[in-house]
């Protein structure tokens, strides 16, 4: 199985901020890296698929990057409604999500 | 309207079976995979299984092999998600997802609203 390590497991920040995310794969998962958000009660966002497109709607401040094994999601500009948990997900070898980040303030 | 509609909230007993279900509607449900995915309290997104409605393909995450099973009716369009013997660990929220492409594995793009099962003597 293809584990998924995600970093930090949390992170205070402040609007405006530029926040990083980073999930690394135990082997190479090539492009199939997608980022979600997600908050309580409610189901889980894509924002970005194949490691760095923007899923419709998504606002452009979130971006990814990366390749292989290691994948970084970026949200340029913090805003108010971006404070939630934070998933990667690699679908090259069924399917493995990373542990989360929680971004708070 | 594309979507999947989840079954209610449920409270049981440990020992007791359950099957909880996930009926999509608004697209082709035989040509695209369904999802099962946990969420613990308090903890994080865990991929369970996935099945291939058209034929009942089904793949199992090895934490959860053994502990659940995936099935499917394709003429009614719901995937469902089934326990024989509950514990109090089975306590979670849990979604089904569909990937984006009918092609195969793809990101998650659309999700039930999720069922949310305590288990509790």
């Amino acid at each position: 199985d293809i584990q998924v390590t995600q970093s930090p497991s949390s992170l205070s920040a402040s609007i405006g901020d530029r926040v990083t995310i980073t999930c690394r794969a135990s082997q190479d998962v090539f492009q199939y890296l997608n980022w979600y958000q997600h908050k309580p009660g409610r189901a889980p966002k894509l924002l970005i698929f194949d490691t760095s497109e923007l899923e419709t709607g998504v606002p452009s401040r979130f971006s990814g990057n990366g390749s292989g094994t290691h994948f970084i999601l970026t949200i340029n500009g913090l805003q108010p409604e971006d404070f939630a948990t934070y998933y990667c997900l690699q679908h090259s070898d069924l399917f493995t999500f990373g542990g989360g980040t929680r971004v708070d303030i | 309207e594309v979507q999947l509609v989840q079954s209610g909230a449920e409270i049981k007993k440990p020992g007791e079976p359950l099957k909880i279900s996930c009926q999509g509607s608004g697209y082709n449900f035989a040509t695209y995979w369904v999802a099962w995915v946990r969420q613990m309290p308090g903890k994080g997104l865990e991929w369970m299984g996935i099945i291939y409605p058209g034929d009942s393909d089904t793949r199992y995450s090895s934490d959860f092999e053994g502990q659940v099973t995936i099935s499917v009716d394709k003429s009614i369009n719901t995937a469902y998600l089934r326990w024989n013997t509950l514990k109090a660990s089975d306590s979670a929220m849990y979604f089904c997802a569909r990937p984006r492409d009918s092609s195969g594995f793809d990101a998650f793009d659309l999700w039930g609203q999720g069922t949310l099962v305590t288990v509790s003597s």
